[in-house]
């Protein structure tokens, strides 16, 4: 059966410092993959999506990056954190040409 | 793009009663649409989804109906218990990108035992 991995689940990180958030899927070969944040327990907002190695789309402009350096694995990046950074991020894979997506347990950042 | 609607936003019931929980949808390409129930810390779990080729699709106590015509879907939840106390999702897909999902902005369920 297929999993999928987040890690770490809680992360407090002062302002200006890097970030480096992982994901990876198990069960399954060349899924979908995303990376949501979600604000305040509401409201998913999809930030990135990749379907394939080293193909990353953009959904919203902002202080983050994100890059696939292998079929399951989805990295969520940043350089200089803000504190408008702090979140739940949360990411989910589907079945290439399905939209039936699934979500990892998340990551509460805390950007002080 | 896709603009999903959800209310209402907060919905208190006591135990034993049913939860209704309404979507609309506005783009009419919409064809899969998922509802996801969030327990407060974790991710959300995929609960049931209905595709636009049905009007209702029943899981035990769990429904969801759609409204093609009208571009709306429901959750109904019946024999409400404490522990269906949590966040509700829907979502809905257009079938043009990749599987992105547009959703709505949640419910906050409780049940009052």
């Amino acid at each position: 059966s297929q999993t999928i991995h987040q890690w770490p689940a809680t992360l407090v990180q002062p302002v200006g410092s890097p970030l480096s958030l992982e994901c990876t899927v198990e069960g399954t070969s060349n899924p979908n993959l995303y990376w949501y944040r979600q604000a305040a327990g509401r409201g998913l907002q999809l930030l990135f999506y990749s379907v394939g190695i080293g193909q990353i789309s953009s959904e919203v402009p902002q202080n983050l990056s994100a890059s696939r350096p292998q079929d399951r694995q989805f990295i969520l990046s940043s350089k200089k954190l803000l504190l408008s950074d702090s979140g739940f991020y949360l990411c989910a894979w589907s079945v290439d040409g399905a939209a039936k997506a699934f979500f990892g347990q998340g990551t509460r950042l805390t950007v002080v | 793009g896709e603009n999903v609607e959800q209310h209402p936003s907060t919905l208190s019931v006591q135990e034993g009663d049913s939860a209704v929980i309404k979507c609309t949808y506005s783009d009419s390409a919409s064809n899969y649409f998922p509802w996801y129930k969030q327990e407060l810390g974790k991710g959300p779990q995929l609960i049931i989804d209905i595709r636009s080729n049905v009007g209702e699709k029943k899981d035990q106590r769990i429904a969801v109906t759609l409204n093609k015509t009208a571009k709306h879907f429901s959750l109904h939840i019946t024999e409400t218990q404490p522990e269906d106390s949590a966040v509700y999702f829907c979502a809905a897909w257009d079938g043009t990108s990749y599987g992105k999902l547009t959703f709505g902005q949640g419910t906050i369920l409780t049940v009052h035992p």
